[in-house]
């Protein structure tokens, strides 16, 4: 099972739409990290929320952690071919290690 | 030039056989790290090292071992390869000098795609 569950698995959107990706945990956030994969390559970091209510924004993508539901967004607004590829989740939910969820692979339709 | 190098890119290799995949980084952090990643399942730990002296097991580190020869350097081995052993291997590296807690994200290296007959 997974402790970092992330909605939805897989999404497509036309070009130019919004988007949300949710990263829910069974258990207490320690901070979290946002990262986005192209296929095949390495994980490229995008964001880093580490308080309960904080808000990142990256160009027109936008992160934020919900300590009490122990849940993270990331927004993308105006979403653009460049945004594809999946995007995962990280968190500090064991003290000291680092898990991931499964990821969300996003498609956008020109 | 990457500052997390994994090498090989790309690997195929039979049953039984023993393969390292190595990792190299210039970033100077003291944390390495190596993950598999499986359609589906995301990134599975396999071993941590904290600094030079230090290795972890991660979550599924049966059927494979490693080696941190310096501070840089960090290799894992798999001992005999078998088919369930084909994925998308990672290492990766943090900074969190002085603290318990994931305070600077992990850097990630651009994976190894290891390919188990």
């Amino acid at each position: 099972s997974q402790e970092l569950e992330q909605s939805p698995q897989s999404l497509i959107v036309q070009e130019g739409k919004n988007l949300t990706i949710n990263c829910t945990s069974s258990k207490t956030l320690y901070g979290l990290y946002w990262y986005k994969q192209k296929y095949g390559e390495g994980l490229i970091f995008l964001m880093m929320l580490q308080k309960g209510g904080e808000e990142k924004s990256h160009e027109k993508i936008t992160a934020k952690l919900d300590e009490k539901k122990q849940q993270s967004s990331l927004h993308i607004t105006a979403s653009q071919p460049s945004h594809a590829g999946t995007y995962l989740c990280g968190a500090d939910i064991r003290g000291n290690k680092l898990v991931f969820g499964a990821g969300t692979i996003l498609r956008v339709k020109s | 030039d990457a500052d997390v190098t994994q090498t090989p890119r790309n690997r195929i290799t039979k049953t039984g056989k023993r393969i390292m995949l190595e990792c190299s980084q210039t970033k100077g952090h003291d944390r390495m790290y190596w993950y598999r990643q499986d359609p589906g399942l995301g990134l599975r730990l396999i071993y941590y090292s904290f600094d030079v002296k230090d290795i972890n097991k991660g979550e599924i580190s049966d059927g494979y071992s490693v080696s941190r020869q310096a501070q840089a350097k960090f290799s894992l081995s798999l001992e005999s390869a078998i088919p369930n052993q084909t994925a998308l291997y990672f290492c990766a590296t943090s900074d969190n000098r002085g603290s318990n807690s994931y305070n600077s994200p992990l850097h990630f290296g651009n994976g190894t795609r290891l390919t188990v007959t």
